[in-house]
């Protein structure tokens, strides 16, 4: 059964820094990974799709990893803004139903 | 409208109530999924409907009844709720390609309800 698994559960770092969020995944079965964001209260914006067969996915300031053998995904954030503090989700299709499996999410603070 | 639309954004209702949830899909995709978001929990997938048919019921209650009248409308249908059921409702579309290829799916903005 996919698991998937979003550490940490919370980060808080000051405006302009990079830095690096984590998606593992238990079975290397996946169709496709993909990485949204959520606001408060808010339904879910796809940041970025990741096919099985891509190693990495670009959007702006925002680049996704994805090492299906170890069974990894970063979202890396570049000069970091205010702007990009919210729920990061990672959500994988598997290759039998294709339903997606999703992580708990890492809530995200850019403090100004 | 554009994008995938979701009303009411707010609902509280009693138990008892009989009440209905709605989306609609404004970019011609051909798969429609109701998922539930509990604070602190993972997405939980509900229903998917493909081609106007219901191809996945992850064993959800009877007191949701899903509704797709058609490939740009999804309905959740909502009886008899528990307080547990108070969550986030999202509506999600995707094209299904040939072969049953799911690709990326598109959110609404959901429904936050609240059973008293």
């Amino acid at each position: 059964k996919q698991e998937v698994t979003q550490i940490p559960a919370a980060l808080s770092v000051p405006e302009g820094e990079n830095l690096v969020l984590n998606c593992s995944f238990t079975d290397s079965a996946i169709y496709n990974l993909q990485w949204f964001r959520q606001d408060p209260g808010k339904g879910l914006t796809s940041l970025l799709l990741i096919q099985s067969s891509q190693r990495e996915q670009t959007s702006g300031r925002l680049n996704a990893s994805l090492d299906k053998s170890s069974g990894r995904s970063t979202l890396y954030i570049a000069a970091s803004q205010p702007g990009d503090s919210a729920t990061y989700l990672c959500a994988v299709m598997g290759v039998s139903n294709y339903q997606l499996i999703w992580g708990a999410g890492t809530k995200l603070i850019i403090k100004p | 409208e554009t994008g995938v639309t979701q009303t009411p954004r707010h609902l509280v209702m009693g138990m008892t109530n009989k009440k209905s949830l709605k989306c609609e899909q404004h970019l011609g995709h051909n798969a429609m999924y109701w998922y539930k978001q509990s604070a602190k929990k993972p997405l939980e997938l509900m229903f998917v409907y493909s081609l106007e048919e219901r191809v996945e019921n992850n064993s959800v209650p009877s007191r949701f009844s899903p509704e797709c009248p058609n490939s740009s409308h999804l309905f959740l249908h909502l009886h008899t709720l528990q307080p547990e059921d108070s969550a986030l409702y999202l509506c999600a579309s995707s094209q299904v390609a040939a072969g049953a290829a799911y690709n990326e799916q598109f959110f609404g903005p959901g429904t936050r309800l609240t059973v008293l």
